[in-house]
């Protein structure tokens, strides 16, 4: 039961330019949802978070924006880096980490 | 600052072998992880503990077996490997048990063969 959905497994952007990468959800009790992103060899490591009540997030040049009336949240990077080159995984819970899903993920590659 | 470390890196088993894959994290987490990360999907929780000497099955636990002696360490043991349980293998933890994000380890690629 695939309950977290990334349906881009890739996206290629030019630096400078904004990435956004989509993530949709079937369960209708998720209210927290994060961001994460993979380098090669590496753990996933946090990004940004959203909960339920908020529609929007921001840190820095990393956007979260949460539809939860079409379960779908999206994350925005402006402007992109070549640094940002990575591979992003979109998560979300119920309240519990246990309960967490996870995204297949989506490779963003950031061209110089 | 460690975070969380996880050996070895690299596994090739033969099928029928049996191996331990080693996690510790030095944040004082009460809550620590095993996932597995299959090709084109998601991380999917094999199990979890929320302290010492309190583990509980994740979503995917068939092969697996666990142990919490202590906070820090979570090793992950595979009993009679199967070719299915070729994958990355990542742990993490929390400080809480909800609305937290977790910490990874850096993985350990394991090939049953």
């Amino acid at each position: 039961d695939q309950q977290v959905k990334q349906n881009s497994p890739s996206l290629s952007v030019q630096e400078g330019r904004i990435s956004i990468l989509n993530c949709d959800y079937t369960n209708s009790m998720f209210d927290y949802f994060l961001w994460y992103k993979k380098y090669p060899a590496e753990g996933p490591t946090f990004l940004i978070s959203i909960s339920s009540i908020k529609d929007k997030n921001e840190d820095g040049r990393f956007t979260v924006f949460l539809n939860k009336s079409a379960k779908h949240l999206s994350l925005h990077i402006v402007p992109s880096q070549p640094g940002d080159s990575a591979v992003y995984f979109c998560a979300a819970s119920a309240g519990n980490n246990n309960d967490m899903r996870f995204g297949a993920g989506t490779r963003l590659t950031v061209k110089p | 600052n460690a975070g969380v470390t996880q050996t070895p890196k690299f596994r090739i088993l033969k099928i029928g072998q049996s191996m331990t894959l080693q996690c510790t994290q030095d944040m004082n987490h009460n809550y620590m992880y095993w996932y597995r990360q299959d090709p084109g999907m998601g991380l999917k929780l094999i199990y979890y503990s929320v302290g010492a000497g309190i583990t509980d099955k994740g979503e995917v636990p068939n092969g697996y077996n666990v142990s919490r002696s202590t906070t820090e360490d979570f090793p992950l043991r595979l009993e009679l490997a199967a070719p299915s349980q070729t994958s990355v293998y990542f742990c993490a933890s929390s400080r809480q048990t909800g609305y937290e994000k977790l910490f990874f380890g850096s993985g350990t690629q394991l090939s049953v063969l």
